[in-house]
């Protein structure tokens, strides 16, 4: 596609609920982020695919956020037992490895709530 | 640890009034300063990548300039259409992610 799609684009959970947010990076890219953005703050840096490879994953907040990417392409971020504080934006961003001029190209995100 | 810095928080304008955004930064060595815009209810739209001091571009009414320690984002002339929070970002060398200051929430008034 043209464009990072991600889904679903809203996302309402129960605390406790398990819930799995989907992104479809540019088909080529080589480089995937996920980042979370708060309300009214920046985007926060959680993890790193380059291709299939997870390498960096320090911005996860607890060892209930999981994300893979094992075909190099489409990726998942797992959130394990949500809690009200994982209420948040959830934003993907691809980009072909080390080219910088055209920065990452963002998916709208995913808004999740969690009740 | 990089740190970004943006002032102000918001920004009202009327139409026609120029202005500028300031980006201040803390990084190990930079890589590349990024301008993003963010609408409601989406995704940051890239803008502007600046590598080194002195650098400028421009697109439409945005000017974006960076010295060693920050970076402006200069608005000429703005029209309604302007209004969105404008995202600074930094990334360090040998570095891959993108650090994000919290953004300038821009209005401009007909």
């Amino acid at each position: 596609g043209a464009g990072v799609s991600q889904s679903p684009r809203y996302k309402v959970a129960k605390r406790g609920q398990d819930v799995a947010l989907r992104c479809d990076p540019i088909s080529g890219h080589v480089s995937l982020f996920w980042y979370q953005q708060a309300l009214g703050q920046g985007p926060e840096f959680l993890t790193y695919f380059q291709n299939e490879a997870q390498l960096d994953k320090s911005g996860l907040p607890s060892d209930r956020f999981f994300a893979e990417r094992p075909e190099g392409s489409v990726s998942t971020l797992k959130i394990q037992r949500t809690q009200q504080e994982d209420s948040a934006v959830y934003l993907c961003a691809s980009s072909h490895r080390g080219f910088l001029d055209y920065g990452y190209t963002f998916g709208s995100g995913t808004r999740l709530t969690v009740v | 640890e990089d740190q970004v810095t943006q002032s102000p928080e918001a920004l009202r304008l009327q139409e026609g009034e120029s202005s500028s955004l300031n980006c201040s930064y803390t990084v190990s060595g930079l890589r590349g300063l990024f301008w993003y815009r963010q609408d409601p209810g989406k995704g940051p739209e890239f803008l502007f990548t600046l590598y080194s001091a002195g650098e400028e571009k421009e697109k439409e009414r945005l000017k974006a300039t960076l010295t060693k320690k920050e970076s402006f984002l200069h608005i000429t002339a703005p029209k309604p259409e302007d209004s969105a929070t404008y995202l600074c970002a930094v990334q360090a060398v040998n570095d891959y992610k993108l650090s994000f200051g919290a953004g300038t929430t821009v209005t401009v008034r007909a």
